[in-house]
């Protein structure tokens, strides 16, 4: 079955700058990359998505890019904001199907 | 549209107990999902369901079961619970025929 490695585990930022949150994806076949915020208490939710016919996506401050032949993709969130400290999810799927999650990485950004 | 309703948010069981998690979702969704989440172990897969009357066993479906008697519900039992079931267990749906997954707020179980 399908595999996604997630680091780093915890990053911490000062305000103002980027964050890169980097994984790996073990089956060849999958085509869905979305990612995941969560915040204290809270359920994950979407925050961005990329298919595997797309090498990059953007959405204001989060960018997502996707290297097929290397199989790994990364979250970008430039000028982080305090708000934006939460559990951040990579996952990968065949489209239509379950996902397989990464084991997360904990931002904290700093004031 | 309320999206996806986890019952109890909280539940203490102790060890040998029965019990079952609620979900509910109010968007017409065909796939729906439960997920375990454990300290360093991300979201890890229990059991899903593509419809009606269909479930499949996931990543970890050891000591749960799953029914899917309509397209609005997917509870999750838990039989004899054990301390290893002690987690944060997130139930998800996905529109037919998109990606998107929408989850619930979550129910946080501690079995003593």
């Amino acid at each position: 079955g399908e595999n996604v490695e997630q680091h780093p585990s915890t990053l911490s930022v000062q305000e103002g700058d980027s964050a890169v949150i980097k994984c790996t994806y073990s089956d060849s076949a999958s085509n869905y990359f979305p990612w995941y915020k969560q915040e204290l208490g809270k359920g994950p939710q979407l925050i961005i998505d990329i298919r595997s016919n797309v090498g990059e996506k953007k959405d204001q401050r989060i960018a997502v890019t996707l290297n097929k032949t290397a199989k790994h993709f990364s979250l970008h969130i430039t000028e982080t904001q305090p708000e934006d400290s939460a559990v951040y999810f990579c996952a990968a799927s065949k489209g239509y199907s379950t996902l397989t999650f990464g084991k997360g990485t904990m931002l904290l950004v700093s004031p | 549209n309320a999206g996806v309703t986890q019952t109890p948010k909280f539940q203490v069981l102790k060890t040998g107990q029965s019990m079952t998690l609620q979900c509910a979702q109010d968007m017409n969704h065909e796939y729906m999902s439960w997920y375990r989440q454990d300290p360093g172990m991300g979201l890890r897969l229990i059991h899903y369901s593509v419809g009606a009357g269909i479930t499949d066993q996931g990543e970890v479906p050891n000591g749960y079961n799953v029914s899917r008697s309509t397209t609005e519900d997917f509870p999750l039992r838990l039989l004899s619970a054990a301390p290893s079931q002690t987690s944060v267990y997130f139930c998800a749906s996905i529109p037919q025929g998109k990606v998107e997954a929408f989850f619930g707020q979550g129910t946080r179980l501690t079995v003593v």
